[in-house]
């Protein structure tokens, strides 16, 4: 009964290759978020979707896409794939109202380019 | 802008060790604070989340604290295990609602047998 699932959990590909990742949770959530784990480990927001919403974009290079075809799917594009995007992408949930806010995380999809 | 930062980057200890993780946030203006974990090439677990009206959280061995005026909270382990070892991660709630997580590049623990 996986809260918050993630595919692929690997991907490899080539530079200049479009791809992309699926996420989905069953916890009933509004809000929805893309996070990126880079080399170093450091985690940052790209996106969050609230209610199939995009609600905030952090200056993510608009080759990355995401799409919400309903509240309980997110998922992510990438077109023109650079060696920089290169990373572990993390997607996760929340309920999206109140203060008590806590987020659920997917296993991580590892990306690399070559 | 929010910023979080946790020190130590690194703690080894040995087991049975009581210990403390550190994380500080430069905006006391947080809704909520939340601890994770990450094993090593695996997700994030939530361990704990504090509210911004509460002090402490408790959950078995972890007790999370936190002070929004001085902008800290800690992660206090009891009687550490070796099945402790991993990143913990802190992360700031910018805001209410539907508002992402600011975290902190982690502290990576290691509990030795």
């Amino acid at each position: 009964d996986t809260a918050v699932s993630q595919t692929p959990k690997y991907l490899v590909t080539q530079m200049g290759n479009d791809k992309s990742i699926k996420c989905e949770q069953n916890l009933g959530h509004d809000t929805m978020y893309w996070y990126k784990q880079d080399s170093k480990k450091f985690l940052k927001i790209m996106f969050s979707y609230n209610n199939k919403e995009l609600i905030i974009n952090e200056t993510v290079p608009n080759r990355f896409s995401p799409k919400s075809p309903d509240k309980a799917h997110l998922n992510l594009h990438i077109n023109s794939l650079e060696l920089g995007d290169s990373a572990v992408y993390f997607c996760a949930s929340n309920p999206g109202l109140g203060n008590y806010n806590e987020q659920f995380f997917g296993p991580g999809t590892r990306l690399t380019v070559l | 802008k929010q910023e979080v930062t946790q020190i130590p980057a690194a703690l080894s200890v040995p087991e049975g060790e009581n210990l403390v993780l550190n994380c500080s946030f430069t905006d006391s203006a947080i809704y909520n604070l939340q601890w994770f974990r990450q094993d090593p090439g695996k997700g994030l677990t939530s361990l704990l989340l504090i509210q911004s009206s509460q002090r402490e959280q408790t959950s078995g061995r972890l007790n999370a604290s936190l002070d929004k005026s001085s902008g800290r909270s800690t992660l206090y382990i009891a009687a550490s295990q070796p099945g402790d070892s991993a990143t913990y991660l802190c992360a700031a709630a910018r805001g209410s609602g539907n508002t992402p997580l600011v975290f902190g590049k982690g502290t990576r623990l290691s509990v030795i047998a």
